[in-house]
């Protein structure tokens, strides 16, 4: 069983400044790792799969790097409505999530 | 433009079923598979399993083998999920969301949510 696992478990960051979220799988899972944004009463959201590429219409301030266990997600320059909960998921085999990281308005 | 469009909530009482629907338009619903997640109240997302739309293979977490059922009707371009055994701690938000043909899956396109509350 791949356990993933994120940090920080809130991040607090001013408008405008640049955001980095971490998630670290506990055996590889190659580059088949994917983030999505969760706004509350709403459903997630495909932000990233395949590590690094970004979903449909998704704006060019988030980007993803990373392969094997470590990965990172930064959205560069933090707009109102980035304000929410982030998630990994890995599918490398059996999907499984992070347990979130909450961005918040510092 | 694909849409996910799922039943309205329930309240089920423990040891009872729940069958939600998710009906798809806006893509061939035999080319992809439909996962399940379900999201407990103030918690993450949990993976409950997979079918695939083409010929309703179905890969089920482990601990929800027995009591879980994921089926098709490839008429309506609509799956479900039937719970059985319903307890207190399957209250939850469940999602149905578009996957690929296969169980390693992201989700690109997610249903609204079906709000599932087990209460005696």
């Amino acid at each position: 069983e791949i356990v993933m696992t994120q940090s920080p478990a809130t991040l607090s960051v001013s408008p405008g400044e640049r955001a980095t979220l971490s998630c670290r799988a506990s055996q590889s899972v190659s580059s088949n790792l994917a983030w999505y944004q969760q706004k509350p009463g709403q459903a997630p959201r495909l932000l990233i799969y395949g590590a690094s590429t970004r979903a449909t219409g998704i704006p060019a301030r988030f980007s993803g790097s990373g392969s094997g266990t470590e990965f990172t997600l930064t959205i560069s320059s933090l707009q109102s409505e980035d304000f929410a909960v982030y998630y990994c998921q890995q599918y490398n085999n059996w999907p499984r999530f992070g347990q979130g990281t909450k961005l918040e308005i510092k | 433009q694909v849409q996910l469009v799922q039943s309205g909530a329930e309240v089920k009482k423990p040891g009872a079923s729940v069958k939600v629907s998710c009906k798809a338009s806006g893509y061939t619903f035999t080319s992809y598979g439909i996962s399940w997640v379900r999201q407990a109240p103030g918690q993450g997302l949990e993976w409950m399993g997979w079918i695939s739309a083409y010929n309703g293979n179905t890969n089920y977490a482990q601990k929800l083998q027995g009591r879980v059922t994921m089926t098709t009707d490839t008429s309506t371009s609509t799956a479900y999920m039937e719970l059985r055994s319903l307890r207190s701690d399957d209250t939850a938000v469940y999602y149905c969301a578009r996957s690929r043909p296969s169980v390693t899956t992201f989700l690109g396109y997610w249903g609204q949510g079906t709000l599932v509350t087990v209460s005696s």
